[in-house]
């Protein structure tokens, strides 16, 4: 089936931890993307690919960092420096991000919690 | 209708009755909005979309508005079902930004049985 898969659903993280999130999509999308989801408020995006080794920082990228070496996968890294990392994240995918807007698809959604 | 903070608004309806959900959007430049629904603990689904050059558009059983005056958005759904219970929210897109979506808080739907 096409679709985007992330990975873990569930991820515990220490403090002092780096955590990485994957997102794996078939669907023959140029553009994804990464969103942070917290209680009452819209979605966040933290970064986006348009492209193959092309990333661009969303509004809230401070202590995340992401890498796209290939165009199924854009893995979002959660690092130390990320103060309050507890939050649901969605990866996303659209056709193409570059010209007039289409449709963007999501995953199912990974949950991070801080022990 | 949606809107910026810590609580969800939120709409009841019986089974078999029509839900309309309203969502303001901020800029008079947007020009494609998309309506989405997330079940609790999952990631949102695409309902239906519409482009500015439209002011309604149909799906099977959802319909969405568009009035660009007022810059407002509503999703109504014909014979809401239970399993129609979810979290309902729009998202629009700011021509000339390519693929940059700001996306509303959501208003929780219920149905009732």
């Amino acid at each position: 089936d096409g679709g985007i898969t992330q990975s873990p659903k569930y991820l515990f993280r220490k403090e002092g931890q780096n955590v990485t999130l994957s997102c794996e999509q078939n669907l023959n999308h140029d553009a994804m993307y990464w969103y942070r989801q917290d209680p009452g408020q819209g979605l966040r995006l933290i970064y986006y690919s348009q492209i193959v080794n092309d990333f661009q920082k969303g509004d809230i990228a401070e202590g995340y960092s992401v890498s796209r070496e290939k165009k199924e996968s854009f893995p979002l890294t959660v690092t130390s420096a990320q103060k309050n990392p507890t939050a649901f994240y969605l990866c996303a995918s659209s056709i193409d991000g570059n010209r007039r807007a289409n449709t963007i698809y999501f995953g199912e959604g990974s949950w991070l919690t801080v022990v | 209708g949606e809107s910026v903070g810590l609580h969800l608004p939120t709409l009841s309806v019986q089974e078999g009755d029509n839900s309309i959900i309203n969502c303001a959007y901020s800029n008079s430049a947007s020009d494609y909005f998309i309506w989405y629904k997330q079940e609790s603990g999952k990631g949102p689904q695409f309902i239906i979309d519409i482009r500015s050059n439209m002011d309604k558009r149909q799906g099977q059983r959802v319909t969405v508005l568009l009035n660009k005056t007022v810059k407002h958005l509503s999703l109504q759904i014909a014979a809401t079902q239970p399993g129609d219970s979810a979290v309902y929210f729009c998202a629009e897109n700011l021509h000339l930004t390519g693929n940059q979506f700001y996306f509303g808080t959501g208003t929780s739907l219920t149905v009732i049985p």
